[in-house]
């Protein structure tokens, strides 16, 4: 009984970079969303997507791209990684009920 | 953008005591959920709130949602070491809104 399945967990990243973190849940739940969590900011929206092919901008977009091909996957991609984008990112999966799911985390460090 | 204010920011006490946890806003949300978050972890849901003026409880926790469908509070009573954690609340309307949570240490 997996749920949602983040990787990697920990990444370090030189400015410039490119990276996709993964997101996978198996629970058909048509709506997944990524947010960031740094100290005293709580947890931000970044993406979020209602069903496959559907895909939206959340609070702080900038510099994250998403794609939803399928039911399963939501990955998020960082364009250009800046040390600005050092945090904590969770993938969500969101049940009928509004309950969400969410995975371990990526701790992403940009130096 | 819907803004929910949690307050205390960071609260420690010690094994026994009873306390309360608010969550705040000036907007109407449709339900109003409480998570509850280890480190290293990401959230795990505790209770969501529907009605106005409901009231849930979950062994030592008790959850209130406002008359109005704006505020909420968490009740602890007796906490125990296994509560400490960083307590979230967060509002539902066309998406999930998180508020900045609440640091709990509760000290053997």
């Amino acid at each position: 009984n997996a749920g949602v399945t983040q990787t990697p967990k920990f990444q370090v990243l030189k400015t410039g970079q490119s990276m996709t973190l993964q997101c996978a849940q198996d629970m058909n739940h048509e709506y997944m969303s990524w947010y960031r969590q740094d100290p005293g900011m709580g947890l931000r929206l970044i993406h979020y997507s209602v069903g496959a092919g559907i895909t939206d901008q959340g609070e702080v977009p900038n510099g994250y791209n998403v794609s939803r091909s399928t039911t399963e996957d939501f990955p998020l991609r960082l364009l250009s990684a800046a040390p600005s984008q050092t945090s904590v990112y969770f993938c969500a999966s969101v049940s009928e009920n509004t309950e969400a799911f969410f995975g371990q985390g990526t701790r992403l460090t940009v130096v | 953008t819907q803004l929910l204010e949690q307050s205390p920011q960071f609260l420690s006490i010690q094994e026994g005591e009873n306390l309360t946890v608010y969550c705040n806003s000036s907007s109407v949300f449709s339900s109003l959920q409480w998570y509850r978050q280890e480190p290293g972890e990401g959230p795990v849901l505790l209770v969501t709130v529907v009605t106005g003026g409901e009231v849930k409880k979950l062994k030592r926790l008790t959850f209130q949602f406002g008359d109005a469908r704006k505020d909420s509070s968490l009740h602890i009573t007796a906490a125990q070491p296994g509560d400490t954690g960083l307590y979230l609340c967060a509002g539902q309307s066309y998406q999930l809104t998180f508020g900045k949570g609440t640091k709990l240490s509760v000290i053997p």
